[in-house]
């Protein structure tokens, strides 16, 4: 079975330019969460995902972050304009259930110049 | 605001000891907590949860819990060069699902 997957594993954009992570879950996992790793500092959460629905976005930096989860299987996580601070490491995860353990991705390696 | 403790490290054990990381949390209605691996340059990896105080093992990985220390721990027997690595705690909170981590404390163990 395949695990959680991103794409693209690295991009390096210039400020204010548009990106675009995908993430694919496990499949059957309902529940969708991206996570942030910045420079120095733990991972902390950004949104979750129960199907196609936010469950919670508290954790979301801004208004230039926009999450969507169209049919409730892949997720996208779009930053526009990015700006230098959104540099970091951009994990997905899934989990089959609430409160049970939680599969990474590989992550994606943003790097704004 | 949530938070969970981990010393950084690094934690330097040699080849066939027992590698005890330890993890304080401050949210009191925490429910359930996980331990995950991180190689460098790689994505954390499950390797234990726990959900009720006590001590739960799976090979020679043992998870303990005090809800009323507010405190887990994760121990490695019999340490190898391949456990060299970050790991990191992380625990959910009461009402949510989301994971709260830790900085994670790396782990040296030595030939």
């Amino acid at each position: 079975e395949a695990g959680v997957t991103q794409f693209p594993s690295h991009s390096v954009i210039e400020k204010g330019q548009t990106v675009t992570l995908r993430c694919d879950p496990i499949s059957g996992h309902d529940n969708l969460y991206w996570y942030r790793r910045v420079m120095g500092k733990e991972i902390k959460f950004l949104l979750h995902f129960v199907k196609e629905s936010k469950q919670d976005e508290s954790g979301m930096p801004n208004n230039r972050f926009l999450a969507e989860r169209t049919g409730g299987t892949y997720s996208t996580l779009k930053v526009q304009p990015a700006e230098l601070e959104d540099s970091g490491v951009y994990f997905c995860a899934s989990s089959l259930r609430l409160n049970t353990e939680a599969f990474f991705g590989q992550g994606t390696r943003l790097t704004v110049v | 605001q949530k938070e969970v403790e981990q010393n950084s490290g690094p934690l330097s054990v040699p080849e066939g000891a027992i590698a005890s990381l330890n993890c304080t949390y401050s949210d009191r209605g925490s429910q359930s907590f996980f331990w995950y691996r991180q190689y460098s340059g790689k994505s954390p990896e499950l390797i234990m949860s726990i959900y009720s105080n006590g001590d739960k093992e799976d090979g020679r990985f043992t998870a303990q819990l005090n809800k009323a220390s507010q405190y887990v721990s994760l121990l490695i027997r019999d340490s190898q060069p391949s456990d060299s690595a970050t790991y990191l705690c992380a625990g959910t909170g009461s009402g949510y699902s989301t994971l709260t981590f830790g900085k994670g404390t790396m782990l040296l163990v030595s030939p």
